[in-house]
C-alpha cells in the first residue's frame, strides 16, 4: 500500500515552454502533497507544500508563478514549470501524505527528470 | 540554522560486513528524525524515524538507528550488510512530519 506515481518520468522540453508533471496516490487519499526538487548529487529541497482544495505554501526563494501547484483533488497534485529555463533542470520529486491513517508519514513519488534544453 | 550533516558521501563496504552511517543534525527543538532510502527508479522509501521514546529504533530491512541528543546525531547501522542494500540514504530532520530537511545523501556500495 501506499503507493505514489509521478508522470512522466522524464520530460526534455525547450527553452521558453511550459512541462506539467503529474503527482498521484493509487491507494490513499493524499490531503497534503509535497514538491521538491534534487539536483544532483544535493539533498532534496522543499519548494512546496500543498493541501487539497486551497493553494499551495511555497518556501522562500521559490518563484510560485513559476512552479505552479494544483492539488485539485485528493489523489492528484501537478506541478507545472512554466516558461522553463535551461536553469530550471533538474529531478522533481512529489510526496504525499494522508492525515486520516495516523501514521503522518510521507510517502515518495519516483521523480521526474526535467531537462530544459 | 536548522541543517542535516551527512559527513560521508560515498562508502564502499564488502557484502556481510557491518556498516554505520553517520547523520549530524541542527535543530532548534527536539526533532522528528528519519532515514530514507532511494534506489535509481523508485521513490524514497522511509527505513525508520524516531520521534520519541526508545533512542534505538528498529527499521525495515534490518536497520536501526539510534539518536544522541548529546551528539545531535542519528547514526544508521546494520549488522551484515547485503548486496541490494546498494543505494543512496538520505537523512530527515523536521518538526514534524511535514517539513523535512534532508542531508545530501550517502551513496552506498557493496562488494561481494
Amino acid at each position: 500500500g501506499a503507493v505514489v506515481s509521478q508522470h512522466p518520468s522524464w520530460v526534455i522540453c525547450k527553452s521558453g515552454t511550459s512541462v506539467k508533471i503529474e503527482c498521484r496516490s493509487l491507494d490513499f487519499q493524499a490531503t497534503t502533497m509535497f514538491w521538491y526538487r534534487q539536483f544532483p548529487k544535493q539533498s532534496l529541497m522543499l519548494m512546496a507544500t500543498s493541501n487539497e482544495g486551497s493553494k499551495a505554501t511555497y518556501e522562500q526563494g521559490v518563484e510560485k508563478d513559476k512552479f505552479l501547484i494544483n492539488h485539485a483533488s485528493l489523489t492528484l497534485s501537478t506541478l507545472t514549470v512554466t516558461s522553463a529555463h535551461p536553469e530550471d533542470s533538474s529531478f522533481y520529486i512529489c510526496s504525499a501524505r494522508d492525515q486520516g491513517t495516523g501514521l503522518e508519514e510521507q510517502y515518495f513519488g519516483p521523480g521526474t527528470r526535467l531537462t530544459v534544453t | 540554522a536548522q541543517s542535516v550533516t551527512q559527513p560521508d558521501i560515498h562508502i564502499t563496504v564488502s557484502e556481510g560486513a557491518s556498516l554505520e552511517l553517520r547523520c549530524n543534525y541542527s535543530y532548534g527543538a527536539t526533532p522528528y528524525l528519519f532515514w530514507y532510502v532511494q534506489s535509481p527508479g523508485q521513490g524514497l522509501q522511509l527505513l525508520l524515524k524516531y520521534f520519541s521514546g526508545d533512542t534505538l529504533v528498529q527499521g525495515i530491512k534490518g536497520f536501526e538507528a539510534e539518536f544522541k541528543r548529546s551528539q545531535s546525531s542519528f547514526n544508521l547501522r546494520k549488522p551484515s550488510v547485503h548486496w541490494s542494500d546498494a543505494a543512496e540514504y538520505f537523512c530527515a530532520v523536521g518538526a514534524n512530519t511535514d517539513k523535512l530537511i534532508f542531508g545530501t545523501g550517502t551513496r552506498l556500495q557493496v562488494f561481494p
